[in-house]
């Protein structure tokens, strides 16, 4: 079965330091992948996805994540964290089954 | 202009009640979904629906039912609230039911059961 792992449900940067946010998957063939922020009392957004091509891929806001079959992760980055993107970070795998999997989510904190 | 919007956006309720939500889409997607989110901000799918017609119905008490009029909006209703209700409930759309589409949320329903 299909699932996806968020590694560290809450990450502390401070400002102006990388995020490194982490999500692995499992799957027999390759995903389709997508990195969603969650604000305050708001719906998630999409930040950025892969689905075919390019691994690196670049999303809003200077994020950015790498698709590496490999190691089966697509993990989410930013070279400078910002105060405004504190917020709840989610994974997420679609398979060609047209199912789809959300992780358990990372909560961003910028420290000042 | 609102692309998924879901009302009311809090839900104060007492035990035992029947409740309904809606949702409704403007971007001309055929697919839309109904989520719940704990405490945890753990995501749980609960229904999918595309051009109407039910897709996806996980394990959900059958207390719950959604109700598509028309592709551009899923409406949720629910009956006799129990407190392991209280969550937020979301909505969202996208434009196909394939798994490389990107889905796009409403603000959320804040349930709380009393």
């Amino acid at each position: 079965a299909q699932s996806v792992t968020q590694l560290g449900s809450h990450v502390s940067v401070s400002e102006g330091a990388l995020v490194l946010l982490r999500c692995n998957y499992s799957s027999s063939v390759p995903p389709y992948l997508f990195w969603y922020v969650q604000y305050p009392n708001q719906g998630l957004q999409l930040l950025l996805k892969y689905t075919t091509g390019a691994t690196l891929v670049k999303g809003i806001n200077g994020f950015e994540a790498e698709f590496k079959k490999s190691e089966t992760s697509f993990h989410l980055t930013k070279p400078s964290a910002h105060m405004s993107d504190a917020a709840e970070y989610f994974c997420a795998v679609g398979n060609t089954g047209n199912q789809f999997y959300f992780g358990t989510g990372t909560s961003l904190t910028v420290i000042p | 202009d609102t692309a998924v919007s879901q009302t009311p956006k809090y839900l104060v309720t007492q035990m035992g009640n029947d409740k309904s939500i809606k949702c409704e889409q403007n971007l001309g997607h055929d697919t839309m979904y109904w989520y719940k989110q704990d405490s945890k901000k753990f995501l749980k799918i609960m229904f999918s629906y595309n051009n109407k017609e039910l897709i996806i119905n996980e394990t959900v008490p059958n207390r719950f039912s959604p109700k598509s009029p028309d592709k551009a909006h899923l409406n949720l209703h629910i009956n006799s609230l129990e407190l392991g209700d209280s969550a937020v409930y979301f909505c969202a759309s996208s434009q196909e039911y394939y798994s490389n589409q990107p889905q796009h949320f409403g603000d959320g329903t804040r349930l709380s059961i009393l």
